[in-house]
């Protein structure tokens, strides 16, 4: 059985950083894409960044790109989520989501249970 | 950027009533790439279709999904007690993939 746990989130000051880790079993983690997707308190999800298997195919959203990095160390099953410049918009639960096929197909399955960023001075 | 508009905002049913949940987009969704998320209070969502109309592992069949171009629906059979959450619909047919803003299903 996939299990995905996030851990790093907390109550950052604005410009600040923050590295979230996510660590992985119950499946073959080096040979499948992971994602970070984000929800605001009370709003929608907001997808944040994916990294293929082989580290070879990196995406962000617009809203991140620049400030945020994804990497992945296959050797300890776990995603990384490095933010930087954080800003009070920033504010979210972060999963940790492992993509439904090997390769990116922008299907998210499942899903780990999050990790609480609050951004604020 | 695709925009996609789930209609109604809140669906006020009862156990064993059918439930349908519309969701559309500013621009047609290339490929049928299209999925639907389920999401209990303070849970993860979960995946529940994909590919417009593919249940995902473990998905009761009482949930079925349909639709094409800038249409799409949810449409759960028969409620469970356990169905009543918020749905997000999802199209990663172009970038940026982009999700709806939720329907509540309540008691």
């Amino acid at each position: 059985q996939v299990h995905l746990v996030e851990s790093g989130g907390g109550v950052v000051q604005p410009g600040r950083s923050l590295r979230l880790s996510c660590a992985a079993s119950g499946f073959t983690f080096s040979t499948n894409a992971m994602h970070w997707v984000r929800q605001a308190p009370g709003k929608s999800l907001e997808w944040v960044a994916v990294l293929s298997y082989d580290e070879y195919h990196e995406y962000y959203a617009d809203s991140v790109k620049g400030r945020f990095t994804i990497s992945r160390d296959n050797s300890k099953s776990t995603l990384y989520l490095q933010m930087n410049s954080l800003r009070v918009e920033d504010t979210a639960v972060y999963f940790c989501v492992k993509d439904l096929r090997d390769a990116i197909s922008w299907v998210f399955d499942p899903w780990g249970q999050g990790t609480l960023v609050i951004v604020s001075s | 950027e695709n925009v996609l508009t789930q209609s109604p905002g809140t669906l006020s049913l009862s156990p064993g009533e059918r439930a349908s949940l519309s969701c559309r987009a500013s621009q047609s969704v290339s490929g049928g790439y299209f999925a639907w998320y389920q999401q209990k209070p303070g849970q993860a969502p979960r995946l529940l279709i994909y590919g417009t109309s593919s249940r995902a592992t473990g998905i009761p069949d009482r949930f079925s999904g349909s639709g094409s171009g800038t249409d799409f629906t949810l449409t759960i059979s028969r409620l469970e007690p356990e169905d009543f959450a918020v749905y997000y619909c999802q199209q990663y047919g172009s970038s940026p993939l982009t999700f709806g803003q939720g329907t509540k299903v309540e008691i």
